[in-house]
């Protein structure tokens, strides 16, 4: 079944850009959905469909693909980005998240 | 605007039960699968089941199927997990979310609050 890997964390300075990455297999056949949780609090949908924003997000938030692996990108990251970031997409049936990664914004 | 609220979570022995609810609002509920996740304490998050806006079809995760039930109302704009046979492992934060797109192309714009089930003796 599918499984997707992320790295566990990522360090950026303010104002730098941060890339969080998701690979899996075949992943580059799906569509990849990624979702932004701060501590205590509710995940939040920051893209879907690999490259779409939902209304309210930023533009610094920003997807991709490559080969088997989708990437997030913040561009101009501010400290309020600091949070975990999960990617999701599907299996047969089957929702799968990535493990997360942990986004510090030093 | 878009309302999930959960309710039900609790403290609970090994192996026994428990129901969660998860109320909804601001939307036409029945027009929209929903779903099913958790996140153990410190942990990522999990999907543990889905049900389809008609509620024909349910979908579960490995570790869950054969003890939790999926199910909603839509007169009453509410969905609801069954879960039975409760482990030490299913400790977690249960969140409720609304299913947006089909197939492959779905994903989870709305997400409630979360109901701690913690299961412990």
């Amino acid at each position: 079944s599918l499984e997707l890997t992320q790295s566990p964390s990522v360090s950026v300075s303010p104002g730098q850009t941060a890339t969080i990455s998701c690979s899996g297999d075949r992943l580059g056949e799906k569509y990849t959905s990624w979702y932004q949780q701060k501590p205590g609090q509710s995940p939040i949908l920051v893209l879907y469909q690999t490259y779409r924003r939902p209304s309210g997000i930023p533009e610094r938030f920003s997807g991709s693909i490559s080969g088997n692996t989708a990437t997030l990108t913040i561009s101009v990251t501010q400290p309020i980005d600091e949070a975990d970031y999960y990617c999701q997409a599907w299996g047969t049936n089957a929702v799968i998240f990535g493990g997360g990664t942990r986004v510090y914004v030093l | 605007q878009v309302q999930l609220v959960e309710s039900g979570g609790d403290l609970v022995k090994p192996g026994g039960s428990l129901r969660l609810s998860c109320a909804a609002s601001g939307f036409s509920f029945r027009d929209y699968y929903m779903t099913w996740f958790r996140q153990a304490p410190g942990k990522g998050l999990e999907w543990v089941s889905y049900i389809s806006s008609s509620g024909s079809a349910t979908y579960y995760g490995d570790s869950v199927r054969g003890r939790f039930t999926i199910s909603r109302d839509n007169t009453k704009n509410s969905m609801y997990l069954q879960m039975n046979s409760l482990r030490v492992d299913d400790t977690a934060v249960y969140f409720c979310a609304r299913g947006y797109g089909s197939g492959s192309r779905g994903y989870f714009d709305s997400w409630g609050q979360g109901s701690l089930v913690t299961v412990s003796s």
